[in-house]
């Protein structure tokens, strides 16, 4: 399967906890993205990477999350200090970088709840 | 604020209609839109990609058609069947927001046999 993938597929952690998703994206694609989904809304944008640079924050994205791409290959996305609101779907896609390209193809997502 | 709309929020039919499925957004100034579809509980799957420059794309019983200037796109979905039940989104990329997409907040679709 050359599509991309997200690990784990469902986390559920007690409130205060860290926990830490990773997303590996199609082999060829340079940009990485990831996105946060309620129940019923559609995604909200949080991060963006371009190879191993972090290009793009959204205001939603507190301190208590961070996210690395160390070598323009996988992601992971770390949330510390959970809280019951950061219950959601958290997805990640990638794109190549040429223009006209830029065509997001998204994972399964990981779905986190906070207890 | 740059916004996408989708309307309506749920759509029933019954099996072999023709449906239409609208997608309104506050800023024509747009790179791309592109429309989704995500089964409960899944990930999206990407069903169309419209650039700027383009009108319209097709792909199998799937239309979807780009108005920058009114700030509509519409996707058409021909001879419904019930595998089409899903939730379908549109999202856009604005040209100055990088290259991120602002999605809508879905059209959940129901096609009864």
């Amino acid at each position: 399967d050359t599509g991309v993938s997200q690990n784990p597929r469902h986390k559920i952690t007690k409130r205060g906890q860290n926990v830490t998703f990773r997303c590996d994206p199609i082999s060829e694609h340079n940009r990485l993205y990831w996105y946060r989904q309620t129940l019923g809304q559609g995604p909200e944008f949080l991060t963006y990477f371009q190879n191993e640079a972090q290009l793009e924050k959204s205001r939603l994205l507190s301190d208590r999350f961070s996210a690395e791409r160390p070598k323009g290959s996988f992601s992971t996305l770390e949330i510390q200090r959970t809280e019951q609101g950061d219950s959601a779907m958290y997805l990640c896609a990638s794109s190549r970088l040429a223009p006209g390209s830029n065509e997001q193809f998204f994972g399964p997502g990981t779905r986190l709840t906070v207890l | 604020k740059q916004e996408v709309t989708q309307i309506p929020a749920a759509l029933s039919v019954p099996e072999g209609e023709n449906l239409v499925l609208n997608c309104s957004f506050t800023d024509s100034a747009i790179y791309n839109l592109q429309w989704f579809r995500q089964d409960p509980g899944k990930g999206l799957t990407s069903l169309l990609l419209i650039q700027s420059s383009q009108r319209e794309q097709t792909s199998g019983r799937l239309n979807a058609s780009l108005d920058k200037s009114s700030g509509r796109s519409t996707l058409y979905i021909a001879a419904s069947q019930p595998g089409d039940s899903a939730t379908y989104l549109c999202a856009v990329v604005f040209n100055n927001a990088g290259n991120m997409l602002t999605f809508g907040g879905g059209t959940r679709l129901m096609v009864k046999p």
